[in-house]
């Protein structure tokens, strides 16, 4: 059975740093690629970062690139998302999810884990 | 930045047909992909290349695409179908994923 646990969220002051983990099991991960995916409170679906399965291939959109960093070490099946100046908009929850074999639909994704920026 | 746009709200009586659209330049060329997503819980997975259905879907859950515009169907609709829907896809390098803007059924 496919899953994808989440951890690392919690409360962060701005500007501060935090690294999520999301941790993989019932299937060859290294074989997959994975993507990050958070959600504010009350607000819709927002595309974070994707990274295949040799870590060859990482995107970000514009508005995060240069404070979040993906990463994923297939030994330990998981992957990874470094954070760095979180602001208020960051407040979300961050889902970690996979991408199917048969394109870039995401087949998989776990119940997700809470960041919430503020002082 | 690219975007995907769905209406807002529809709302639908059970047994009826619920469709929602997804607007975007680049779906002639990508694939789009549909979630449901009910409260509280995280998104699923329900139409895949634009109207493909995973295993384990209804077959009350259809797609279809035509031009820069691509819908998801909900045939009879039951009032377990009542959640959030969103459509995904990628900019037109096919690079970089993005999520429409999420339409909220629901069932009267």
């Amino acid at each position: 059975e496919v899953q994808l646990v989440e951890s690392g969220g919690g409360l962060v002051k701005p500007g501060g740093s935090l690294r999520l983990s999301c941790a993989a099991s019932g299937f060859t991960f290294s074989g997959f690629s994975m993507h990050w995916v958070r959600q504010a409170p009350g607000k819709g679906l927002e595309w974070v970062s994707s990274i295949s399965g040799r870590s060859i291939y990482i995107y970000y959109p514009d508005s995060m690139k240069g404070r979040f960093t993906i990463s994923r070490d297939n030994a330990k099946n998981s992957l990874y998302l470094q954070m760095n100046g979180l602001t208020a908009e960051d407040t979300a929850v961050y889902y970690c999810a996979r991408e199917a074999v048969s394109g870039t639909s995401l087949d998989y994704w776990g119940q997700g884990t809470l960041v919430t920026v503020s002082s | 930045s690219y975007e995907l746009t769905q209406p807002p709200s529809v709302s639908v009586s059970p047994g009826q047909t619920a469709r929602i659209t997804c607007s975007g330049d680049a779906l002639p060329k990508q694939y789009a992909y549909w979630y449901q997503q009910k409260s509280g819980q995280a998104p699923v997975l329900v139409i895949y290349k634009d109207s493909e259905r995973p295993s384990g879907i209804p077959e009350r859950f259809s797609g279809s695409s035509s031009g820069t515009t691509v819908t998801l169907t909900i045939s009879g609709v039951q009032a377990e179908d009542e959640a959030d829907y969103y459509c995904q896809s990628a900019d037109s390098s096919g690079t970089l994923g993005v999520f429409g803007t999420g339409t909220k059924v629901t069932v009267l």
